[in-house]
């Protein structure tokens, strides 16, 4: 079964300590990792779209790379404003174009 | 705002009842996808419409439906509601064709319906 496990499920840091999150998967003919951001009570927010490993993507402080198992979500220097709950995704394997989500990592940044 | 809007925002119910959650796509989107968010469970996909037509299920339940109409908005019935079905349901949307389209798949979600069953 296809499928992505997130790790670690919470993770708490102090404001500029850089950590990873990660998002291994076993998905056949994986068409993209996608990462989400969703902020409580809100609906998940779109970083970022992985397609091959080897490939990377930032966008301010947070870094997202790609293996052939595994994702990483990169923080650097957090600060309180990027607590939230990171979530993988990929897509479904019908003829639509759902995603199918792991369960996050939570993710709070004291000051 | 994404541009996603959802309706009503909480919605408090007894169980065995029925409810519809209503559902505006961003403009121009012709897909629209359910979702289910619970504590346990996570984010669960429970369907898809592209233009009107069923495009792919996933975790539906058989007391859940719904359905795409001409001016694209979407709505969710649930009916005989059960404890469990309380939850946060999102909609999203996004305007690709199908599979491996460019910028398929980046869903755009709303803000979501709280549904308190009890």
């Amino acid at each position: 079964e296809d499928q992505v496990t997130q790790s670690p499920e919470a993770l708490r840091l102090q404001e500029g300590e850089s950590s990873s999150l990660n998002c291994s998967y076993t998905v056949s003919g994986l068409r993209g990792l996608f990462w989400y951001r969703q902020d409580p009570g809100k609906g998940p927010e779109f970083l970022f779209t992985l397609y091959s490993a080897g490939e990377e993507k930032e966008k301010e402080r947070l870094k997202a790379t790609l293996t052939k198992k595994e994702s990483f979500l990169h923080i650097t220097a957090p600060k309180p404003e990027d607590s939230a709950t990171y979530l993988c995704a990929f897509p479904e394997n019908q003829a639509g174009t759902a995603l199918i989500f792991g369960k996050g990592t939570t993710l709070s940044v004291s000051s | 705002d994404s541009g996603v809007t959802q309706t009503p925002k909480h919605l408090i119910t007894a169980t065995g009842q029925r409810v519809t959650l209503r559902c505006s796509p961003r403009s121009g989107d012709l897909s629209v996808y359910w979702y289910q968010q619970s504590l346990d469970q996570g984010l669960q996909f429970l369907i898809q419409y592209y233009n009107g037509e069923e495009r792919a299920k996933g975790n539906i339940l058989e007391r859940f439906s719904a359905q795409q109409f001409p001016d694209l908005h979407s709505e969710l019935n649930l009916s005989s509601l059960e404890l469990g079905d309380s939850a946060l349901y999102f909609c999203a949307s996004s305007g690709t064709t199908g599979q491996g389209a460019v910028g398929a798949n980046v869903l755009t979600f709303g803000a979501g319906s709280r549904l308190t069953v009890l």
